[in-house]
């Protein structure tokens, strides 16, 4: 059961440059996570949004959430090689059940 | 900060054995989830449990079954291991009131 879609499924740029990742999903939500996978690891928390907020920052990172076309995207601005990993937005079916995680995009930062 | 750890970073394991692999997190969150990742798949629920006794099946629970006897372990069986079940597997935990998930390092699982 997929909910959430990440676009593209790769990115590849320079050091210092900015990466947009996007998400699209399925069903109305009460809220939408974005996480990061370094290589062979586990996945990290980087921020979350709920459906009453348009945009949130933390850090380097952007995140905006657009309910009525049931999407998302994830700026990371001035991008580090230390960026490079998969990211993935993810969302609950509906309540407290568990995440339901996109197949992610896989970013590579170029130094 | 939440720690959630996993029993073995690698696996290797043959076909027909039992395979047995543990979560443990430290925060006393009563919601654990077992995930499997493949690639081009992404990452698909097994099974997950709601507190300490309680199990439910997630979207490819097949050839898996779940232990919650304390709360702050959740066990994935495999009872018996098959080749299709290569994979990586990642444990995460939250609190009944919070979204946020936190995961384990994962588990790579080779199964010869």
């Amino acid at each position: 059961s997929q909910q959430g879609e990440e676009d593209p499924q790769a990115l590849s740029i320079q050091e210092g440059e900015n990466a947009t990742m996007n998400c699209s999903y399925k069903t109305s939500i009460n809220n939408l996570q974005w996480y990061r996978q370094n290589s062979g690891r586990g996945l990290v928390h980087l921020i979350l949004i709920r459906s009453n907020e348009r945009e949130k920052h933390s850090g380097r990172l952007r995140v905006t959430l657009d309910t009525s076309k049931k999407s998302s995207s994830l700026l990371i601005t001035a991008s580090r090689a230390a960026d490079t990993a998969s990211y993935f937005c993810a969302t609950p079916f509906s309540g407290n059940t568990p995440l339901v995680f996109g197949k992610g995009t896989r970013l590579s930062v170029i130094a | 900060d939440v720690k959630v750890t996993q029993s073995s970073r690698y696996l290797v394991k043959r076909t027909g054995e039992k395979v047995f692999l543990e979560c443990v997190q430290d925060m006393d969150h009563e919601n654990m989830f077992w995930y499997r990742q493949d690639p081009g798949l992404g990452l698909r629920l097994i099974y997950f449990s709601y507190d300490v006794k309680m199990k439910e099946k997630g979207d490819i629970p097949e050839g898996y079954s779940v232990s919650r006897e304390k709360k702050e372990r959740f066990s994935l069986i495999l009872e018996s291991a098959s080749t299709n079940q290569t994979s990586m597997y990642l444990c995460a935990s939250r609190t009944r009131v919070e979204d946020t998930q936190y995961f384990g390092p994962g588990t790579r699982l080779t199964v010869l």
